[in-house]
């Protein structure tokens, strides 16, 4: 069975702070996929980012990095100078991709970024 | 391209109505899924379609549930005799079949209130 864990329910940092969020899966599938949403206070889930389970190589956006880890089963994301826009519900999510491509989510981690 | 939709993006019904959901998907997208987000959880898969193939349902999808995608297009997602249960936002995704490049874009959800 499919699982994504994201450990801490609540952050809470003040503006221009750094801020890793934690993600750990758990598949026996050799092949996945992982995810990274943004769901701010509209509801809207905004897709950040996909990484493939064959490509381990850390990435950056902007102020946005993942930090992707077979050996631990984990794909974290952090954000650099966090900005109060970034307040959100951020959401892990794992595709084992075959027939469906269901996403299995986390519970989800809420970002409070104060000014 | 334009996002997903989703009307209404607000229902408040009494129990034991019924209801209908809409969801257009971003055009050409030929896969389309229904996810329930209850407060404070993640998304949870509820039904996926290939073009107008319903392909899976969840066990969550009890036969007070239905969905359609007639002509591969738009997609309804209808509950019948609502239950207070019910109550949660109902969020729509498509995707354009394309293997480990494949990525879910979501709509805005319905919020659903069931009194």
């Amino acid at each position: 069975a499919q699982k994504v864990t994201q450990a801490q329910t609540e952050i809470s940092v003040v503006e221009k702070e750094d801020v890793t969020l934690d993600c750990v899966y758990e598949t026996r599938d050799t092949t996945y996929y992982l995810f990274w949403y943004k769901q701010p206070p509209s509801g809207e889930l905004v897709f950040l980012i996909r990484r493939n389970s064959f490509d381990e190589q850390n990435e950056i956006s902007g102020r946005y990095s993942w930090n992707f880890q077979k050996s631990t089963s984990s794909f974290n994301f952090t954000i650099t100078a966090s900005q109060v826009v970034d307040s959100a519900v951020y959401f892990c999510a794992l595709s084992v991709g075959g027939a469906t491509n269901k996403l299995i989510f986390g519970t989800g981690t809420l970002l409070a970024v104060q000014p | 391209d334009t996002g997903v939709s989703q009307n209404p993006r607000h229902k408040i019904t009494k129990r034991g109505q019924n209801v209908t959901f809409r969801c257009d998907p971003i055009s050409e997208h030929n896969r389309l899924y229904w996810y329930r987000q209850t407060l404070g959880q993640g998304p949870e898969f509820l039904t996926y379609f290939q073009n107008e193939a319903q392909l899976e349902k969840s066990r969550l999808l009890s036969d007070r549930f239905s969905a359609e995608r007639p002509k591969g297009s738009f997609s309804t997602l209808e509950i019948q005799r609502t239950e207070q249960g019910d109550s949660a936002m109902y969020l729509c995704a498509s995707s354009r079949q394309g293997g480990f490049q494949e990525t879910q874009y979501f709509g805005p959800g319905t919020r659903l209130l069931v009194l």
